[in-house]
């Protein structure tokens, strides 16, 4: 069975710091990876996702993770937080297989807070 | 493109009541997921739909929970005979069916409160 795992239920960091949330996964086959951003009372943005091409993800707003499979990792980096970046943050896994229903398996999630 | 819009926001009921919350997928989505948030935790699949079709449902999905998706568009959660225990953000997710789909698209949620 697919499960994910985030390290650190609460992360403070200073503004203009580096950001670094950490996602491990549990797969039997090959996953898709997601990271999403959840802001109060609001539902959930897509901020990248990883489908086994590059290993190292783009997404919005300065972010970036990076597959390891090794380290069966995929953590989200940005390299200089904003006051707007807090938030609650949800890596999630979703299996890849042809049939699959591609529900995804959330992490409990990782509350961001940027100190002026 | 409008979105996921999700009806109501914020539902508050009182135990033994029943609800019924709507969903409106991005149009042409032929996928829709439903998840249940509660406090601290991350959302949980409930069901999924594929058109019509209901193809999975979570064991956390119980007889008191039904949901359809009638004509494969806009979705219905009903829950019969609340209880506390089902306070919770309901959410409700599209997707296209096309190679490179696999990401959800989210609405905003619809919190429930029962009293």
């Amino acid at each position: 069975a697919q499960s994910v795992t985030q390290l650190g239920s609460h992360v403070s960091v200073s503004e203009g710091a580096l950001v670094l949330l950490r996602c491990n996964y549990s797969s039997s086959v090959p996953p898709y990876l997601f990271w999403y951003v959840q802001y109060p009372n609001q539902g959930l943005q897509l901020l990248l996702k990883y489908t086994s091409a590059a290993t190292l993800v783009k997404g919005i707003n300065g972010f970036e993770a990076e597959f390891k499979k090794s380290e069966t990792s995929f953590h989200l980096t940005k390299p200089s937080a904003h006051m707007s970046d807090a938030a609650e943050y949800f890596c999630a896994v979703s299996l890849n297989y042809g049939g699959a229903t591609n529900k995804l398996i959330f992490g409990t999630g990782t509350l961001l807070a940027v100190q002026p | 493109d409008t979105g996921v819009s999700q009806n109501p926001r914020h539902k508050i009921t009182k135990r033994g009541q029943n609800v019924t919350f709507r969903c409106d997928p991005i149009s042409e989505h032929n996928r829709l997921y439903w998840y249940r948030q509660t406090l601290g935790q991350g959302p949980e699949f409930l069901t999924y739909f594929q058109n019509e079709a209901q193809l999975e449902k979570s064991r956390l999905l119980s007889d008191r929970f039904s949901a359809e998706r009638p004509k494969g568009s806009f979705s219905t959660l009903e829950i019969q005979r609340t209880e506390q225990g089902d306070s919770a953000m309901y959410l409700c997710a599209s997707s296209p069916r096309t190679a490179s789909s696999y990401e959800q698209y989210f609405g905003p949620g619809t919190r429930l409160t029962v009293t």
